[in-house]
């Protein structure tokens, strides 16, 4: 089974700062997707990473995949307390049904 | 627009019941995802609809579950027989397609909390 870690698993820090979160998993795979759930919510789609090198960026923050690394970063520029989320990667192997969640990111921003 | 919604928001049952849940999603939505979240197991991936067809329902945790889709617009999760174990969010989100498996950018409903006492 496809494992897929995030680190680090909790993050706190102030606003105007940078941060990457980390997203290794263990097969090959060249599909990475990013979601943001807020507290009591429903998941939100952010980015979606189709090939190694994939880059996108949505205001502060910023996407990237290395499929050869089994690696992906969701870097913050400029935290803002409304960025304060839990943050999933997940990796699927072109198979249809396997589809894998990692752990999550606590980001909680202080002002 | 309206998003995807799903029914009931919340549904206690007991152990034992069968329970429905329902997904309505964004119309013209061709692909349709089911998923859960529970503490113990995080987020799970279930089972997806390209129209009314499940390619592929080994992510389905056990022959208890099952879920079909009709006139490629709302699907239903059925749950038999439930247990404690089944306690968790169950969320569904739609998409236009899912071109060689690709997840284009997904809508989430709001979830179904179900409670298994």
């Amino acid at each position: 089974e496809l494992k897929v870690e995030q680190n680090p698993l909790f993050l706190s820090m102030q606003e105007g700062k940078n941060y990457t979160i980390y997203c290794n998993y263990s097969t090959t795979s060249d599909r990475l997707y990013w979601y943001r759930q807020d507290p009591g919510k429903s998941l939100e789609s952010l980015f979606v990473l189709l090939s190694n090198g994939a880059v996108k960026q949505e205001g502060r923050l910023m996407a990237s995949l290395d499929t050869k690394a089994r690696l992906s970063t969701l870097h913050i520029t400029a935290a803002v307390h409304d960025l304060s989320a839990t943050y999933f990667c997940a990796v699927d192997v072109n198979t249809g049904n396997q589809f894998y969640f990692g752990t999550g990111t606590s980001l909680t921003v202080i002002p | 627009g309206a998003g995807v919604s799903q029914s009931p928001s919340n549904k206690v049952t007991e152990k034992g019941k069968d329970v429905e849940l329902r997904c309505d999603p964004i119309s013209g939505h061709t692909a349709l995802y089911w998923y859960r979240q529970s503490l113990g197991q995080g987020l799970e991936f279930l089972i997806y609809f390209q129209g009314n067809s499940a390619p592929d329902k080994s992510g389905l945790p056990s022959d208890r579950f099952s879920a079909e889709r009709t006139g490629g617009s709302v699907s239903t999760l059925t749950i038999q027989r439930t247990q404690q174990e089944d306690s968790a969010v169950y969320l569904c989100a739609s998409s236009l397609d899912r071109p060689d498996l690709v997840m284009l950018r997904q809508y989430f409903g709001p979830g179904t909390r179900l409670t298994v006492t």
